[in-house]
């Protein structure tokens, strides 16, 4: 079974211009997960899709970001125009139906989209 | 309000020796909390979950974790370090299963 994938794996744009991230979940899970790990600092939520529906953006820092999930499958997260302070690693995460059980309520990672804004 | 603290953002083990990582949680529900991993130029990858079950949770390569209520603490350790396991290691709580809260990670060397 595939693992959660994201592309690009690293990208370098300067301040201003705008940069899509792109994640894939496992087959099947209908929870997707963004995060964002600033260098140094902890790993924050960013946002929460079921499926399609936007379940919790509350992590979003401003309206320069932009996610989407259409058709409940893959994820693009958008960030325009670019800030300095956007550099950092983002991660995605999909999860099953939580509600089927405790035991379901582990978030699979992806290996990340490194970005460095200039 | 829920929140992690990992004490000891750097930690230095000789090979052999006893690895703990220290993970403090603030949560006012039962939480799940999590050990995940991030080797070099790679991503999180799951170590353990304790989910209301067993308050000692066993993971992989070696690794297991203490629920410790009264302490808020969900501790990492290892008894014989490998020069594999250096890594970054992330301590995670969540009430909901949705929202993750992580703590700034902890870097371990294993020293030959």
């Amino acid at each position: 079974e595939a693992g959660v994938t994201q592309f690009p794996s690293h990208s370098v744009i300067e301040k201003g211009q705008t940069v899509t991230l792109r994640c894939d979940p496992i087959s099947g899970h209908d929870n997707l997960y963004w995060y964002r790990r600033v260098m140094g600092k902890e790993i924050k939520f960013l946002l929460h899709f079921v499926k399609e529906s936007k379940q919790d953006e509350s992590g979003m820092p401003n309206n320069r970001f932009l996610a989407e999930r259409t058709g409940g499958t893959y994820s693009t997260l958008k960030v325009q125009p670019a800030e300095l302070e956007d550099s950092g690693v983002y991660f995605c995460a999909s999860s099953q139906d939580i509600w089927s059980g405790r035991g379901k309520v582990t978030q699979y990672f992806g290996p990340g989209t490194r970005l460095l804004v200039l | 309000a829920q929140s992690v603290t990992q004490l000891g953002s750097h930690v230095s083990v000789s090979e052999g020796a006893l690895v703990l990582l220290r993970c403090n949680y603030s949560s006012s529900v039962p939480p799940y909390l999590f050990w995940y991993v991030q080797y070099p130029n790679q991503g999180l990858q799951l170590l353990l979950k304790y989910t209301s079950a067993a308050t000692l949770v066993k993971g992989i390569n070696g690794f297991e974790a203490e629920f410790k209520k009264s302490e808020t603490s969900f501790h990492l350790t290892k008894p014989s370090a490998h020069m594999s396991d250096a890594a970054e290691y992330f301590c995670a709580v969540s009430s909901t299963g949705n929202q993750f809260y992580f703590g700034t990670g902890t870097s371990l060397t294993v020293i030959p």
